[in-house]
């Protein structure tokens, strides 16, 4: 089975200001990992995913998030955030059983907070 | 392409009532899925159908029915409604089974349970 944990339930950050949320995971095989965002009273949207491949994976709206298989980490970052990027962002991680896994575990939430 | 819709946007019961939430994807997926959301829980899987004909549940199934209508829609209902199942409830669907597709999320059923 995998887990998901995101370090902080909140995180509030000025405009034009960078910004780190935090997600690490467990799990005993290798593993897809994701970041979706919820912005208010709205489904949630894929930011970016890692499958394979390259660690460093972009995604939309300028963020960007790092698969580090040692610490078992995949924070998300942006280097300038803006006010519309207010939302909420989750982790989740899939186990890479091929295709008859269809269990996506999400996270508890980060939500961010840009202020003027 | 509207993508995936659900109906109601919001409803409230009271306990012991029954409803049926509905959903459609007009994006011609194979896979669709039901969520609930509740607050510092993150998404929590209902129930599932990687395919037309087929359904199997997730993490938290109990107290919900699901149906496969067609490809198209896939409706989750409540039997007996209980204020625990108070909650924002996900539909979503993926082009084909398998947790490394992308998932895309309707906008959300807000259910109150008194």
């Amino acid at each position: 089975a995998q887990s998901v944990t995101q370090l902080d339930s909140q995180v509030p950050v000025f405009e034009e200001a960078p910004v780190e949320l935090r997600c690490n995971y467990s799990s005993s095989v290798s593993v897809y990992l994701f970041w979706y965002v919820q912005y208010p009273n709205q489904g949630l949207q894929l930011l970016l995913k890692y499958l394979s491949g390259s660690t460093l994976v972009k995604g939309i709206n300028g963020f960007e998030a790092e698969f580090n298989k040692s610490q078992t980490s995949f924070h998300l970052r942006k280097p300038s955030v803006h006010i519309s990027d207010t939302a909420e962002y989750f982790c989740a991680v899939s186990a890479n059983s091929g295709g008859s896994n269809y269990k996506l575990t999400f996270g508890k939430g980060t939500l961010l907070t840009v202020n003027p | 392409n509207a993508g995936v819709t659900q109906t109601p946007k919001f409803q409230v019961l009271k306990t012991g009532q029954s409803m049926t939430l509905q959903c459609a994807q007009d994006m011609n997926h194979n896979s669709m899925y039901w969520y609930r959301q509740d607050p510092g829980m993150g998404l929590r899987l209902i129930y599932y159908s990687a395919s037309e004909g087929t359904t199997d549940k997730g993490e938290v199934p109990n107290g919900y029915n699901v149906s496969r209508l067609n490809k198209r829609e896939f409706s989750l209902r409540l039997e007996s409604a209980a204020p625990s199942q108070t909650s924002v409830y996900f539909c979503a669907s993926s082009e084909a089974p398998g947790a490394y597709n992308e998932q895309f999320f309707g906008p959300g059923t807000r259910l109150t349970v008194l």
